[in-house]
């Protein structure tokens, strides 16, 4: 498709409970991207996939965030055993080369918004 | 990673031009400047990106004086659905641990809230 498609838009998980984000890429691009927005305007990278492979993980928590990318299929996030520090906009994004090549920029879709209780 | 400094917020009338300025002391050679505009509820979107001198599309211009140590973006004649949070970015920047990829890195963006 011609957007970046984040479902579901809201989740709401208990604490210790675990909560599968997924993303479809824009159809055509190579790249990958997971952000996390925690407060009003903070962005925080999670990872970034070429196709499948991933390209960065410096972002990401491993102890409980997982992510893929796997052919045929929208991308996923997943995070065993939410805590409340988790509850956040969680936004995929695409792009066609490597993010910060130039004249590549990101489309981003409209986030999943996770809410811990 | 370069960072950027913003202004945390501004108000403009409408029909008024609007200049954001970012700094960005520590770019580097290879780095550009892309700016996004992000919507309440909605994820981060493209405006213009530019290396130096002025870019211009049809949304907004890009102001990058010779040092690069800053950028302005200049948006003609704001209306009340120009309202949003603008980002600075400069790129590519290596992540933390000094290995691997590229990322890009935001800021806390800029609020601009436009009054009829």
């Amino acid at each position: 498709g011609e957007e970046v498609a984040q479902t579901p838009k809201h989740l709401v998980r208990g604490e210790g409970q675990k909560a599968k984000l997924y993303c479809a890429p824009i159809k055509g691009h190579s790249y990958v991207f997971w952000y996390q927005q925690v407060l009003k305007n903070e962005f925080k990278f999670l990872i970034s996939f070429q196709n499948e492979n991933v390209f960065d993980e410096t972002g990401m928590p491993k102890e409980r965030f997982s992510a893929k990318c796997l052919p045929n299929s929208p991308c996923s996030l997943e995070i065993q055993a939410t805590k409340l520090e988790d509850s956040a906009v969680y936004f995929c994004a695409s792009s066609q080369r490597e993010a910060t090549a130039y004249n590549s920029p990101l489309h981003f879709g409209n986030g999943t918004r996770l809410t811990v209780t | 990673l370069a960072k950027t400094t913003q202004p945390i917020s501004m108000d403009s009338y409408e029909g008024q031009e609007v200049n954001i300025t970012c700094s960005h002391n520590n770019i580097a050679t290879n780095d550009y400047i892309t700016w996004y505009q992000q919507f309440p509820s909605q994820g981060p979107r493209f405006i213009i990106q530019g290396y130096k001198t002025k870019v211009t599309n049809e949304v907004a211009s890009l102001f990058i004086p010779a040092d690069r140590k800053s950028s302005t973006l200049s948006l003609p004649r704001v209306s009340l659905s120009d309202t949003a949070v603008y980002y600075c970015l400069v790129g590519p920047s290596r992540s933390y641990s000094g290995a691997g990829s590229y990322q890009l890195t935001f800021g806390k963006g800029t609020k601009l809230s436009v009054i009829p």
